[in-house]
């Protein structure tokens, strides 16, 4: 059983400080990996992804990978109060898993950013 | 370029009657997923297509089925509709490249109400 572990939160940060957002996972061979930001009521839209160990940066966002301690996260700098969303983790499989192209999705981290 | 294209957005639907729903990919997208999202819990998965076939499918009962047309779009029906069912469903597209390097996009949802 493939399994993406997120902390359900909620995480709240005052504005503009960095929100940290992480993630584990148990499938070692997986390849790549995925933050979507959901808004309630919304559907998920994609962030982000990253498929390398090492830090991945685009605007306020930076994802980290390191698949030795099979673990990702997402950083948010000079957080905003539109930031504030649930984040899902989505990893896809190794390819040992047979071809199953099927992402698996984490709960996701509540994140809270307050004025 | 147009996304992932859902309808209808909302539904309403009495317990025990059928539900279909419509999902038009990204151009160029060959796969086709499907998800369920019920209030406050996680995405589940449904269904796969790709290139016209179901590929693989959730541990959901046999009332929840779909195919994919040659265009690519594709519908996911529920049969023998249950209280339960009411939820979130996402279509998601993606263009499968191998090695795991897919990457899914979703459409705006469409919320099926049973009552």
């Amino acid at each position: 059983q493939k399994e993406v572990e997120q902390n359900s939160g909620p995480l709240s940060v005052p504005e503009g400080a960095i929100a940290s957002l992480n993630c584990t996972y148990s499938d070692r061979g997986s390849q790549s990996f995925f933050w979507y930001r959901q808004y309630s009521g919304k559907s998920p839209e994609l962030i982000m992804f990253i498929y390398s160990n090492g830090d991945k940066e685009d605007g306020r966002f930076t994802a980290q990978l390191n698949k030795a301690s099979q673990y990702v996260s997402l950083l948010i700098r000079d957080s905003q109060p539109s930031d504030s969303a649930t984040y899902l983790c989505a990893v896809n499989p190794s390819a040992a898993s047979g071809g199953s192209y099927i992402p698996t999705f984490g709960r996701g981290t509540s994140l809270i950013v307050h004025p | 370029e147009a996304g992932v294209t859902q309808s209808p957005t909302h539904l309403i639907k009495t317990r025990g009657q059928q539900a279909t729903l419509r999902c038009s990919p990204i151009s160029g997208h060959t796969s086709v997923y499907w998800y369920q999202q019920a209030l406050g819990l996680g995405l589940q998965f449904l269904l796969w297509y790709d290139e016209g076939e179901e590929r693989n499918r959730g541990n959901f009962p046999p009332r929840f089925s779909g195919r994919q047309f040659p265009n690519y779009s594709s519908e996911l029906n529920v049969n023998a509709l249950e209280l339960e069912d009411s939820a979130l469903y996402l279509c998601a597209s993606s263009l499968v490249l191998g090695s795991g390097g897919n990457t899914i996009y979703f459409g705006e949802g469409s919320w099926l109400t049973v009552v």
